[in-house]
């Protein structure tokens, strides 16, 4: 069936550099996909988004990545603060129209 | 705008029982979906409901049931209640336009922390 992994589970930066999160989906007709942030006892809220129609997307430090050939996108955070500290999750539509998530980094900011 | 509210915040329930949880969206928004969040499983796509009917379903038991309102307001029902349902339930609302919840941003309530004893 569909899938959406997402790598790696833990990621561990610190404040200034940069971090990466990547996906892998399996479904070529995607084409949506956004990624969620959600810090400790909150609510998952979007960050970021991109549609197959680009290839690049940047919202001030954030940006996402798409290669459909290989079928993946990436999340990248530069210059990295404290309150960068949060799971990440990606997700992707199925063949079906139902949103898969990827299991989620948790992405730890270090002074 | 308010954003998306869910009731009640907390639950703990026996095996056996069933339970009921509401959630209501942003003003304007069509579409709501359900998700069911675990540690070992992370995000997982219950159902979505758009203009008062189910528009698509992910693999859970026919224990786990929805329904929409005509003011899109969505309930959600786990009967038969099992440890493993344990979980924190987020609620989603979408504006519904673009054709289901896979191609829309979703806007997350604070979700309900389910525990089963």
């Amino acid at each position: 069936g569909e899938n959406v992994e997402q790598h790696p589970s833990t990621l561990s930066v610190q404040e200034g550099d940069s971090a990466v999160i990547k996906c892998t989906y399996s479904d070529s007709a995607s084409n949506y996909f956004p990624w969620y942030k959600q810090e400790l006892g909150k609510r998952p809220q979007l960050i970021i988004d991109i549609r197959s129609n680009v290839g690049e997307k940047k919202d001030q430090r954030i940006a996402v990545t798409l290669n459909k050939t290989a079928k993946h996108f990436s999340l990248h955070i530069t210059e990295t603060q404290p309150e960068d500290s949060a799971v990440y999750f990606c997700a992707a539509p199925s063949r079906d129209d139902k949103i898969i998530f990827g299991k989620g980094t948790r992405l730890h900011i270090l002074p | 705008k308010a954003g998306v509210t869910q009731t009640p915040r907390y639950l703990i329930k026996t095996r056996g029982q069933q339970v009921t949880l509401s959630c209501s969206p942003i003003s304007g928004h069509r579409s709501v979906s359900w998700y069911q969040q675990t540690p070992g499983q992370g995000l997982q796509f219950l159902f979505e409901y758009f203009s008062e009917t189910q528009r698509n379903k992910g693999n859970f038991p026919g224990r786990f049931s929805g329904r929409q309102f005509s003011n899109s307001r969505s309930e959600m029902n786990v009967s038969t209640l099992e440890l493993g349902d344990s979980a924190l339930y987020l609620c989603a609302s979408s504006l519904g336009t673009s054709g289901g919840a896979s191609t829309d941003t979703q806007y997350f309530g604070p979700g309900t922390r389910l525990t089963v004893l």
